[in-house]
């Protein structure tokens, strides 16, 4: 099956910092892959949606120029998280989708953050 | 306003019966369905998939039921095991794009051995 990998699957950082996610699709080639952020018994919520080549798409409330997100490539896209504080501490998830699975997306098995 | 919603934050089942995890959508346009399962601190992993043309789908112990009208669905797990003790998601989209994937808050499913 498509499998999608996280690096770090965690980090610590101090407030100020800024902390970079990357997200790799290791044996397809991901057009469109989406952030997602998880909080403490919530469900997932989409951050944005990244397509190769392209400026990401930003849900409503989410911060573009503190969450920025590069898809330099088909298989690698990178959220980095600026000037991190507290509350942004949570469980980050990416997901890619094949392109040829319908709407059916591989997550990532996630990356927790913490902002001290 | 939440467009999938999973009115039971959590459910306990013995271990050999059935599991049934419900999820209800306002929006209409939703005609593709998703289960996802997740354990903690992991990534969700997917399930089962309904499409609207269809009211039943069935994937070895995993069966969704799709009751359009009712805008509801169900999740049957039968019978129940205690590693299917994790998080579930149950999630809606329109069309079979890859547009984004609207999700419900999740159901916690305990089984009890």
């Amino acid at each position: 099956g498509a499998v999608v990998s996280q690096h770090p699957s965690w980090v610590i950082c101090k407030s100020g910092t800024s902390v970079k996610i990357e997200c790799r699709s290791l044996d397809f080639q991901a057009t469109t892959m989406f952030w997602y952020r998880q909080f403490p018994k919530q469900s997932l919520m989409l951050m944005a949606t990244s397509n190769e080549g392209s400026k990401a798409t930003y849900e409503q409330g989410v911060e573009k120029d503190k969450f920025l997100i590069n898809h330099a490539s088909l298989t690698l896209s990178t959220l980095t998280v600026t000037s991190a504080h507290p509350e942004d501490s949570s469980f980050y998830i990416c997901s890619a989708t094949t392109g040829t699975s319908g709407n059916e997306q591989f997550f990532g098995p996630g990356t927790r953050l913490t902002v001290l | 306003d939440q467009q999938v919603k999973q009115n039971s934050p959590s459910l306990s089942v013995q271990e050999g019966r059935i599991s049934i995890l419900n999820c209800d959508y306002t929006n209409s346009m939703f005609d593709y369905f998703l289960w996802y399962k997740k354990y903690p601190a992991e990534g969700p992993t997917f399930l089962i998939s309904i499409s609207s043309i269809k009211d039943k789908n069935e994937d070895g112990r995993f069966t969704v039921f799709l009751n359009k009208s009712a805008k509801h669905l169900s999740l049957h797990i039968v019978p129940s095991q205690p590693g299917d003790s994790a998080v579930y998601f149950c999630a809606a989209s329109e069309g079979t794009s890859y547009d984004k994937v609207i999700f419900g808050p999740g159901t916690s499913l305990s089984v009890i051995p």
